[in-house]
């Protein structure tokens, strides 16, 4: 089965533009997690939606949002960026309701903000 | 959450067992024990999760004693494909009313894998 996609996979922009991630998730699973993980750092959560609802709300900047459409695909919009955006992104998801359940990884978008 | 300890680095040789151990003296009733990888530049990737007493699966296996506080994630002849970080997370793995909760990433375990 194909795993989570991420788009694009590399992205440059200068500081003060905007950018938007693309995720969609393994087919069936309801929620879909964002993380972000600077250069050296451990992944951090930013913001996940479980049908279509904001579900949990991590380390989010007020100059990012998110959303999850009906298809379940979901993006997360950045604005203004700054230098310390730079970061790879990861999206993941799951399927909620499992006994043990457990989040998927997609591959990340590398964001450069220059 | 729980929080968690673990070792920052740990190396090995190919062949042989690599046991991590994670701490994790406030783990509550609800909480599960999970194990997460990741190689450098990609999306961490769940390796094995359990609740109490022993988990095998076809990668690992992961032993919890009978207080829960600390868990041990046993890695069975390791290759040099092995290195990579190893977190340890803890935590409900749902929450009620549907949704569920954003994993917290502590410092993870940097296991390096010697020829």
């Amino acid at each position: 089965a194909a795993g989570v996609i991420q788009s694009p996979r590399h992205l440059i922009k200068e500081k003060r533009e905007t950018a938007t991630l693309k995720c969609y998730p393994i087919s069936r699973h309801d929620t879909v997690y964002w993380y972000q993980q600077g250069p050296g750092q451990d992944p951090q959560f930013l913001i996940s939606f479980y049908e279509k609802m904001q579900s949990d709300k991590g380390s989010i900047p007020d100059r990012f949002s998110a959303q999850q459409f009906s298809d379940y695909h979901s993006e997360l919009n950045m604005s203004s960026l700054e230098l310390g955006d730079s970061a790879l992104y990861f999206c993941a998801s799951s399927l909620v309701g499992r006994p043990q359940e457990t989040q998927y990884f997609g591959p990340g978008t590398r964001l450069l903000v220059l | 959450l729980a929080k968690t300890t673990q070792p920052i680095s740990m190396d090995s040789y190919e062949g042989q067992e690599v046991n991590i151990t994670c701490s994790h003296n406030n783990i509550a009733t609800n909480d599960y024990i999970t194990w997460y990888q990741q190689f450098p530049s990609q999306g961490p990737r769940f390796i094995i999760q359990g609740y109490k007493t022993k988990v095998t699966n076809e990668v690992a296996s992961l032993f919890i004693p009978a207080d829960r506080k600390s868990s041990t994630l046993s890695l069975p002849r390791v290759s040099l494909s092995d290195t990579a970080v190893y977190y340890c997370l803890v935590g409900d793995a749902y929450h009620s009313g549907g949704g569920a909760d954003g994993l917290t990433f502590g410092k993870g375990t940097h296991l390096i894998i010697q020829p």
